[in-house]
């Protein structure tokens, strides 16, 4: 079974700076999707961010980006010019290649809380 | 709906109670999937609906739990004689559903409903 680490329970930056969320994982499957899920006080997640990994290139959404290290099985998020509205709970999440319909089931980390000061 | 809708938003209620919670999936979505989110922990599998069918339930802690989706749209999900440690809070997602491929699709989520056993 796969499991996700987010090693940093709470992490915070000033606004306008740069931070950097970590998130590490194990597999043995060689083909499979990593995410970073956003939940603001609303609770609704939503998706920031999605790789593949067969996908050499890291994955770019504006201020946010990935730093993928397939051999480390490394995925952190890190969110340039961080805004009060990206203050929030995030969750690295993995997922199975889909084969035959199979696969379709999210393995969440525990999430990283990130506070964002003015 | 434009998005998933779950209700109630909040629930409180007496160990030993039954509660219903339940899920309206965006119109045409044929995935539906419930997850659990505890207090400091990530989201956690319940059990998955493709249609009206169930084809992994391996997610239900316990037989006190149970699922089911009419229609192919609203989802229920019944816990009987509710513990202290199933307060949580409940998550619902849906997606279009196209299995097979290596298409993965892009899931959206209600914004649950947290549950409180006294």
């Amino acid at each position: 079974a796969q499991t996700v680490t987010q090693s940093q329970p709470e992490m915070s930056v000033q606004e306008a700076e740069t931070v950097t969320l970590s998130c590490t994982y194990d597999t043995s499957e060689s083909d499979y999707y990593l995410f970073w899920y956003k939940q603001p006080p609303s609770r609704q997640m939503i998706l920031v961010i999605r790789q593949e990994a067969y996908k050499q290139q890291n994955a770019t959404e504006n201020r946010f980006s990935v730093n993928f290290q397939k051999a480390a099985k490394s995925f952190s998020l890190k969110i340039s010019d961080s805004q009060l509205g990206d203050a929030a709970m995030y969750f690295c999440a993995y997922r199975s290649y889909p084969s035959g319909g199979s696969n379709y089931k999210l393995t969440f980390g525990k999430g990283t809380l990130l506070t964002v000061n003015p | 709906g434009a998005g998933v809708s779950q209700s109630p938003s909040n629930k409180v209620t007496e160990k030993g109670k039954d509660v219903e919670l339940r899920c309206d999936p965006i119109s045409g979505h044929t995935a539906l999937y419930w997850y659990r989110q505890s207090l400091g922990q990530g989201l956690e599998f319940l059990i998955y609906f493709q249609g009206n069918s169930a084809p992994d339930k391996s997610g239900l802690p316990s037989d006190r739990f149970s699922a089911e989706r009419t229609g192919g749209s609203v989802s229920t999900l019944t816990i009987q004689r509710t513990q202290q440690e199933d307060s949580a809070v409940y998550l619902c997602a849906s997606s279009l559903g196209h299995l097979g491929g290596n298409r993965v699709e892009k899931l959206f989520f209600g914004s649950g409903t947290q549950l409180s056993v006294l």
